[in-house]
């Protein structure tokens, strides 16, 4: 019983191709998250939604745009790879936004391991 | 949210209390302390958060000095599966934060059978 799944686990793309990762939660989350870490294991959140709603937005390229079609999913697609994109992908999914006692629990996916050559 | 300040590793034996400790000496009353930890190759996991009170749960208890300007995860038993990095995040409870976490390097604990 998965609680946060990604699509694929790895990913093997040639620049400037379009590709997409997928997550889906069964916890009954309303909000997802999008993370990337970099190979030196920063880890940086992308993206937020919140009932399919973007809420947070990290100043990341045009070229990646999330999409949600409900709110157990919250999908990921890039233009024209470079480069740099690759790293790791962690979605993450948590219930409620704020929460009473200072946010609630994230929990996040196994990653998609994404290889730009 | 709050810079936090934490070593960059620290090493453990199996079965010992391991005390991983954080500085946030620009905490803000309605920051909460949050704990994740990312074991190899997995995402990150919750570990403990908390306020001001020291925190207990089944995998940790969380000290918070009275200050608030340091904290610290206490692992009671290590075992050779606590080996991770333990991220210790200063997290804006409400405004536009929106649940955000932020990341630091965190510490890297190596636990020695």
């Amino acid at each position: 019983d998965t609680a946060v799944s990604q699509t694929p686990k790895y990913l093997v793309t040639q620049m400037g191709n379009d590709k997409s990762i997928k997550c889906e939660q069964n916890l009954g989350h309303d909000t997802m998250y999008w993370y990337k870490q970099d190979s030196k294991k920063f880890l940086k959140i992308m993206f937020s939604y919140n009932n399919k709603e973007l809420i947070i937005n990290e100043t990341v390229p045009n070229r990646f745009s999330p999409k949600s079609p409900d709110k157990a999913h919250l999908n990921l697609h890039i233009n024209s790879l470079e480069l740099g994109d690759s790293a790791v992908y962690f979605c993450a999914s948590s219930l409620g936004v704020r929460g009473g006692r200072g946010g609630n629990e994230q929990f996040f996916g196994p990653g998609t391991r994404l290889t730009v050559l | 949210d709050a810079k936090t300040t934490q070593p960059n590793s620290m090493e453990s034996n199996e079965e010992e209390p391991v005390h991983l400790p954080c500085n946030h000496s620009t905490i803000s009353g309605t920051d909460y302390i949050h704990w994740y930890r990312q074991l190899p190759s997995q995402g990150p996991e919750y570990v403990i958060h908390g306020l001001t009170s020291n925190v207990n749960n089944r995998m940790a208890s969380l000290a918070i000095a009275e200050d608030r300007k340091s904290s610290t995860l206490i692992l009671h038993r290590a075992t050779l599966r606590d080996a991770a990095v333990y991220y210790c995040i200063s997290r804006h409870a409400g405004g536009t934060s929106y649940g955000k976490l932020t990341f630091g390097q965190g510490t890297i604990l190596t636990v020695h059978p």
